[in-house]
């Protein structure tokens, strides 16, 4: 079956750090990854996805790259921001998002 | 532009007993999936309905059921309370089936005692 393993937190950074979150996962044929992200009290919000190997998905300074050999979809920032703390959950879907398989999520807290 | 609603916030059911948890969908939406999120988890995926039919399930028991109505707003009904549906439940709501993108609402948080 279809799973995602994400680094244990909870990640304590101090604000302008670069930041890493890595995601690893397991499918048949070729999935969707995304990246999701919930603020306190919010719903999860979409923050990036890629569709395809190699593809690259950003958004709001963050990045991410789909890649197959290593079966991985690490997170990347390269300066965090306060505004920055949340959960931060890997999914991956078998086509579209149908059916989306999360990971555990990783607390990111940025001290100021 | 409406986002997804859920409704009630919080909910205390004792085991045994049902419960129904209600979704309303973001405007032109005709897509609704429900989660289940335990505590320190991330979410697992309930089932789908696209225009009123189920459109594809996952690993839960039948107790889990759910409706959608002709506006598209959506409700999961949990038969049977047990301890461990203590949980937050989460709606999300897209285009159509084929969307990569979801929107989730904030969720209710049941909790069964």
């Amino acid at each position: 079956g279809n799973s995602v393993t994400q680094m244990e937190g909870p990640v304590t950074l101090s604000e302008e750090a670069f930041l890493t979150i890595n995601c690893t996962y397991t499918a048949t044929g070729y999935p969707s990854l995304f990246w999701y992200v919930q603020y306190p009290g919010e719903g999860l919000q979409l923050l990036l996805k890629a569709t395809k190997a190699d593809d690259k998905g950003s958004n709001k300074g963050f990045e991410a790259t789909y890649r197959k050999e290593t079966t991985s979809f690490h997170l990347e920032k390269g300066s965090v921001q306060v505004s920055d703390s949340a959960v931060y959950f890997c999914a991956l879907s078998p086509g579209s998002a149908r059916q989306l398989t999360f990971g555990s999520g990783t607390q990111l807290t940025v001290l100021p | 532009e409406t986002g997804v609603t859920q409704s009630p916030t919080h909910l205390i059911k004792t085991r045994g007993q049902q419960v129904t948890l209600r979704c309303s969908s973001q405007s032109g939406h005709n897509t609704v999936s429900w989660y289940q999120q335990a505590l320190g988890q991330g979410p697992q995926f309930i089932f789908q309905y696209y225009r009123e039919e189920e459109n594809g399930r996952g690993n839960f028991p039948p107790r889990f059921s759910g409706l959608q109505f002709p506006n598209y707003s959506s409700e999961l009904n949990v038969n049977a309370l047990e301890l461990d549906d203590s949980a937050l439940y989460l709606c999300a709501s897209s285009f159509n089936p084929s969307s990569y993108e979801q929107y989730f609402g904030p969720g209710t948080r049941l909790t069964v005692t």
